[in-house]
Protein backbone atom coordinates (compact mmCIF):
# COMPACT_ATOMS: atom_id res chain seq x y z
CA UNK A 1 0.00 0.00 0.00
CA UNK A 2 2.61 2.42 -1.29
CA UNK A 3 -0.09 4.89 -2.49
CA UNK A 4 1.74 8.16 -3.33
CA UNK A 5 5.58 8.39 -2.59
CA UNK A 6 7.63 11.43 -2.66
CA UNK A 7 11.62 11.99 -2.26
CA UNK A 8 13.58 13.53 -1.17
CA UNK A 9 11.93 13.88 2.90
CA UNK A 10 14.13 16.73 3.32
CA UNK A 11 16.90 19.46 1.32
CA UNK A 12 18.63 22.41 1.86
CA UNK A 13 19.26 24.25 -1.24
CA UNK A 14 21.37 27.26 -2.21
CA UNK A 15 20.74 29.81 -3.49
CA UNK A 16 20.71 29.68 -7.48
CA UNK A 17 20.79 25.75 -7.29
CA UNK A 18 18.16 23.08 -9.30
CA UNK A 19 16.84 20.08 -8.11
CA UNK A 20 13.62 18.07 -9.19
CA UNK A 21 11.39 16.93 -6.17
CA UNK A 22 10.24 13.53 -7.36
CA UNK A 23 6.34 12.05 -7.01
CA UNK A 24 5.14 8.44 -7.70
CA UNK A 25 1.52 7.01 -7.23
CA UNK A 26 1.28 3.11 -7.72
CA UNK A 27 -2.71 3.45 -7.70
CA UNK A 28 -2.88 4.33 -11.43
CA UNK A 29 -4.52 7.57 -10.86
CA UNK A 30 -4.68 9.90 -13.97
CA UNK A 31 -4.58 13.01 -12.01
CA UNK A 32 -1.41 14.33 -10.24
CA UNK A 33 -1.44 17.36 -8.49
CA UNK A 34 1.60 19.83 -6.50
CA UNK A 35 0.56 21.62 -3.90
CA UNK A 36 3.19 24.21 -1.46
CA UNK A 37 2.07 24.38 1.93
CA UNK A 38 3.84 28.02 3.73
CA UNK A 39 4.25 28.16 7.46
CA UNK A 40 0.75 28.68 8.88
CA UNK A 41 -1.13 28.63 5.33
CA UNK A 42 -3.33 25.89 3.61
CA UNK A 43 -1.73 24.22 0.07
CA UNK A 44 -1.76 26.04 -2.90
CA UNK A 45 -1.57 24.68 -6.22
CA UNK A 46 1.56 24.93 -8.32
CA UNK A 47 0.99 22.23 -11.24
CA UNK A 48 -1.75 19.71 -11.78
CA UNK A 49 -1.83 16.86 -14.65
CA UNK A 50 -4.92 15.04 -15.94
CA UNK A 51 -2.80 12.33 -17.55
CA UNK A 52 0.53 11.41 -19.37
CA UNK A 53 1.79 14.26 -21.40
CA UNK A 54 -0.48 16.84 -20.06
CA UNK A 55 0.21 19.17 -17.43
CA UNK A 56 -1.65 22.84 -16.25
CA UNK A 57 -0.70 26.22 -14.40
CA UNK A 58 -1.72 25.94 -10.63
CA UNK A 59 -2.61 29.24 -8.60
CA UNK A 60 1.59 29.82 -7.84
CA UNK A 61 3.34 28.31 -11.09
CA UNK A 62 5.82 30.76 -11.08
CA UNK A 63 9.67 29.57 -10.61
CA UNK A 64 8.40 25.58 -11.01
CA UNK A 65 8.50 23.34 -13.89
CA UNK A 66 6.76 19.89 -14.30
CA UNK A 67 6.35 16.54 -16.62
CA UNK A 68 4.38 13.90 -16.78
CA UNK A 69 5.94 11.11 -19.42
CA UNK A 70 4.37 8.23 -17.45
CA UNK A 71 1.00 7.97 -15.31
CA UNK A 72 2.89 7.00 -12.34
CA UNK A 73 5.79 9.62 -12.05
CA UNK A 74 5.03 13.76 -11.88
CA UNK A 75 8.46 15.35 -11.03
CA UNK A 76 8.51 19.34 -10.13
CA UNK A 77 11.58 20.93 -11.00
CA UNK A 78 12.94 24.11 -9.69
CA UNK A 79 15.54 25.57 -12.10
CA UNK A 80 16.89 28.47 -9.83
CA UNK A 81 16.18 28.04 -6.13
CA UNK A 82 15.13 31.12 -4.78
CA UNK A 83 14.46 32.02 -1.10
CA UNK A 84 10.66 32.76 -1.40
CA UNK A 85 10.45 29.25 -2.55
CA UNK A 86 11.53 27.26 1.12
CA UNK A 87 8.50 25.32 1.96
CA UNK A 88 6.94 22.17 2.33
CA UNK A 89 6.00 20.28 -0.98
CA UNK A 90 3.28 17.96 -1.12
CA UNK A 91 2.33 15.77 -4.16
CA UNK A 92 -1.45 14.12 -4.56
CA UNK A 93 -3.53 12.27 -6.89
CA UNK A 94 -6.84 11.16 -7.78
CA UNK A 95 -8.61 8.71 -9.41
CA UNK A 96 -10.56 9.57 -12.82
CA UNK A 97 -13.27 7.29 -12.05
CA UNK A 98 -15.66 9.82 -10.64
CA UNK A 99 -15.91 13.50 -11.00
CA UNK A 100 -15.13 13.95 -7.50
CA UNK A 101 -12.75 11.34 -6.14
CA UNK A 102 -10.73 13.04 -3.51
CA UNK A 103 -7.38 13.28 -3.93
CA UNK A 104 -4.58 11.49 -1.65
CA UNK A 105 -1.20 12.97 -0.39
CA UNK A 106 2.17 12.04 0.09
CA UNK A 107 4.04 12.62 3.34
CA UNK A 108 5.73 15.69 1.46
CA UNK A 109 9.61 17.19 0.66
CA UNK A 110 10.34 19.71 3.07
CA UNK A 111 13.06 21.99 1.06
CA UNK A 112 14.94 25.27 2.61
CA UNK A 113 16.71 27.28 -0.09
CA UNK A 114 19.90 29.67 2.19
CA UNK B 1 -5.38 33.97 -4.95
CA UNK B 2 -8.76 32.46 -3.53
CA UNK B 3 -8.92 31.03 0.17
CA UNK B 4 -11.33 29.84 2.32
CA UNK B 5 -11.94 31.47 5.34
CA UNK B 6 -11.30 28.60 8.29
CA UNK B 7 -11.79 29.43 11.64
CA UNK B 8 -10.81 28.97 14.74
CA UNK B 9 -7.80 29.19 13.60
CA UNK B 10 -6.22 27.16 16.65
CA UNK B 11 -8.43 25.71 19.65
CA UNK B 12 -7.27 23.75 22.97
CA UNK B 13 -9.25 20.43 23.98
CA UNK B 14 -9.35 18.64 27.08
CA UNK B 15 -10.05 15.06 26.39
CA UNK B 16 -13.57 14.24 26.07
CA UNK B 17 -14.74 17.80 24.93
CA UNK B 18 -16.66 18.18 21.70
CA UNK B 19 -14.91 20.37 19.10
CA UNK B 20 -16.31 22.34 16.19
CA UNK B 21 -14.41 24.17 13.29
CA UNK B 22 -16.36 26.06 10.21
CA UNK B 23 -14.87 26.98 6.90
CA UNK B 24 -16.59 29.99 4.68
CA UNK B 25 -16.53 31.30 1.29
CA UNK B 26 -17.62 33.96 -1.12
CA UNK B 27 -17.71 31.18 -3.87
CA UNK B 28 -20.21 28.19 -4.54
CA UNK B 29 -17.90 24.94 -4.23
CA UNK B 30 -19.29 21.51 -5.39
CA UNK B 31 -17.51 19.28 -3.15
CA UNK B 32 -15.99 19.93 0.34
CA UNK B 33 -13.13 18.18 1.98
CA UNK B 34 -12.17 17.40 5.40
CA UNK B 35 -8.36 16.32 5.96
CA UNK B 36 -6.25 16.22 8.90
CA UNK B 37 -2.91 16.55 8.84
CA UNK B 38 0.06 15.58 11.58
CA UNK B 39 3.55 16.74 12.20
CA UNK B 40 5.50 15.36 9.00
CA UNK B 41 2.81 13.89 7.61
CA UNK B 42 0.81 14.93 4.43
CA UNK B 43 -3.29 15.28 4.68
CA UNK B 44 -5.28 12.71 5.34
CA UNK B 45 -8.92 12.56 4.00
CA UNK B 46 -11.19 12.60 6.72
CA UNK B 47 -15.06 13.20 5.42
CA UNK B 48 -16.04 13.90 2.00
CA UNK B 49 -19.01 16.01 1.22
CA UNK B 50 -20.53 15.96 -2.50
CA UNK B 51 -24.14 17.66 -2.13
CA UNK B 52 -25.97 20.58 -0.03
CA UNK B 53 -27.31 20.05 3.38
CA UNK B 54 -25.57 16.52 3.04
CA UNK B 55 -24.71 15.24 6.65
CA UNK B 56 -21.68 12.52 6.89
CA UNK B 57 -20.01 10.63 9.71
CA UNK B 58 -16.94 9.07 10.53
CA UNK B 59 -16.50 7.27 13.71
CA UNK B 60 -16.87 10.66 15.88
CA UNK B 61 -16.60 12.89 13.29
CA UNK B 62 -19.50 14.51 11.78
CA UNK B 63 -19.06 16.92 8.92
CA UNK B 64 -22.10 19.03 6.79
CA UNK B 65 -21.83 20.63 3.54
CA UNK B 66 -23.73 23.78 3.75
CA UNK B 67 -27.15 24.71 1.96
CA UNK B 68 -26.13 27.25 0.48
CA UNK B 69 -23.21 25.15 -0.56
CA UNK B 70 -20.47 28.42 0.63
CA UNK B 71 -19.78 26.46 3.80
CA UNK B 72 -19.08 23.35 5.91
CA UNK B 73 -18.59 22.31 9.54
CA UNK B 74 -16.38 19.81 11.56
CA UNK B 75 -17.32 18.43 14.81
CA UNK B 76 -15.91 15.81 16.45
CA UNK B 77 -17.42 14.77 19.71
CA UNK B 78 -15.25 13.11 22.81
CA UNK B 79 -11.86 14.09 21.82
CA UNK B 80 -9.10 12.10 22.71
CA UNK B 81 -5.42 12.40 22.52
CA UNK B 82 -4.74 11.21 18.96
CA UNK B 83 -7.16 14.09 17.44
CA UNK B 84 -4.39 16.94 18.22
CA UNK B 85 -2.84 17.35 14.94
CA UNK B 86 -4.32 20.69 11.99
CA UNK B 87 -7.34 20.00 10.44
CA UNK B 88 -8.31 21.33 6.88
CA UNK B 89 -10.85 22.27 4.67
CA UNK B 90 -10.93 22.16 0.76
CA UNK B 91 -13.73 22.97 -1.65
CA UNK B 92 -13.71 22.41 -5.23
CA UNK B 93 -15.36 23.64 -8.11
CA UNK B 94 -17.64 22.06 -10.47
CA UNK B 95 -15.20 21.44 -13.86
CA UNK B 96 -12.32 22.45 -12.39
CA UNK B 97 -9.87 19.18 -12.76
CA UNK B 98 -10.24 18.65 -9.10
CA UNK B 99 -8.12 21.30 -8.29
CA UNK B 100 -8.79 22.14 -4.53
CA UNK B 101 -8.60 25.45 -3.01
CA UNK B 102 -7.36 25.19 1.18
CA UNK B 103 -8.42 26.81 3.81
CA UNK B 104 -5.82 28.25 6.59
CA UNK B 105 -6.18 25.07 9.07
CA UNK B 106 -7.47 24.47 12.97
CA UNK B 107 -4.77 23.72 14.85
CA UNK B 108 -6.05 21.50 17.67
CA UNK B 109 -3.70 21.54 21.01
CA UNK B 110 -3.98 19.38 24.31
CA UNK B 111 -4.55 21.58 27.32
CA UNK B 112 -1.73 21.56 29.25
Amino acid sequence: NAGVTQTPKFRILKIGQSMTLQCTQDMNHNYMYWYRQDPGMGLKLIYYSVGAGITDKGEVPNGYNVSRSTTEDFPLRLELAAPSQTSVYFCASRDQGAFNQPQHFGDGTRLSIL
Amino acid sequence: GQQLNQSPQSMFIQEGEDVSMNCTSSSIFNTWLWYKQDPGEGPVLLIALYKAGELTSNGRLTAQFGITRKDSFLNISASIPSDVGIYFCAGQFSGSQGNLIFGKGTKLSVKP
